[in-house]
């Protein structure tokens, strides 16, 4: 089974509007993170956002929020207010095991945004 | 400046001719991994390393060698590529200390092999 699913290939956003990028994942394990990587036509991969298994709280930072429900095992991003700069391919992760143990890392297929001005 | 370095960025070469990918990070990181990006399938992990002389295996670990003999480095081995592991190689480094787990990636490394 896939331990990250992301079902999206490709997603369209007017400019200025949010959009939401869906992430699934597969573990049995109770420690395991949650992340968003960014990877513009330039090729390097930007870190975006991280949600532990813990975590409380759906985190944020700036246009970036998490939307994260344990009970479904999903993690989807939304961005708001969509620029230009935000067209790019998305890739959700997982780290299964934190801290001291495990630590396999497990990438989705990404999904690659298009921002319309 | 807080980095991760690969060289080469570019690689051509031949089937079977033994070649190494370096990686290097100034960030004092434990957990060191590689990934190689193709196509359709994302990123996935070949090797990752949690410290000095640890190491695991990835997902798709064959035909690769690696080691960790510094904290800082984490060498990407190829001891005789074949043209399947034509690909777009991604180093990263992450602290194990909560909360700071986010990777580090280095610029990647373009490798194709006739």
């Amino acid at each position: 089974a896939q331990k990250i699913t992301q079902t999206q290939p490709g997603m369209f956003v007017q400019e200025k509007e949010a959009v939401t990028l869906d992430c699934t994942y597969d573990t049995s394990d109770p420690s395991y993170g949650l992340f968003w990587y960014k990877q513009p036509s330039s090729g390097e991969m930007i870190f975006l956002i991280y949600q532990g298994s813990y975590d409380q709280q759906n985190a944020t930072e700036g246009r970036y929020s998490l939307n994260f429900q344990k009970a479904r095992k999903s993690a989807n991003l939304v961005i708001s207010a969509s620029q230009l700069g935000d067209s790019a391919m998305y890739f959700c992760a997982m780290r299964e095991g934190l801290g001291n143990t495990g630590n396999q890392f497990y990438f989705g297929t990404g999904t690659s945004l298009t921002v319309i001005p | 400046e807080a980095q991760v370095t690969q060289n080469p960025r570019y690689l051509i070469t031949v089937t079977g001719k033994k070649l190494t990918v370096t990686c290097s990070q100034n960030m004092n990181h434990e957990y060191m991994s590689w990934y190689r990006q193709d196509p359709g399938l994302g990123l996935r992990q070949i090797y990752y390393s949690m410290n000095v002389e640890v190491t695991d295996k990835g997902d798709v670990p064959e035909g690769y060698k690696v080691s960790r003999k510094e904290k800082r480095n984490f060498p990407l081995i190829l001891e005789s590529p074949s043209p399947n592991q034509t690909s777009l190689y991604f180093c990263a480094s992450s602290s194990l200390d909560y909360p700071t787990y986010e990777q580090f990636f280095g610029p990647g490394t373009r490798l194709t092999v006739l």
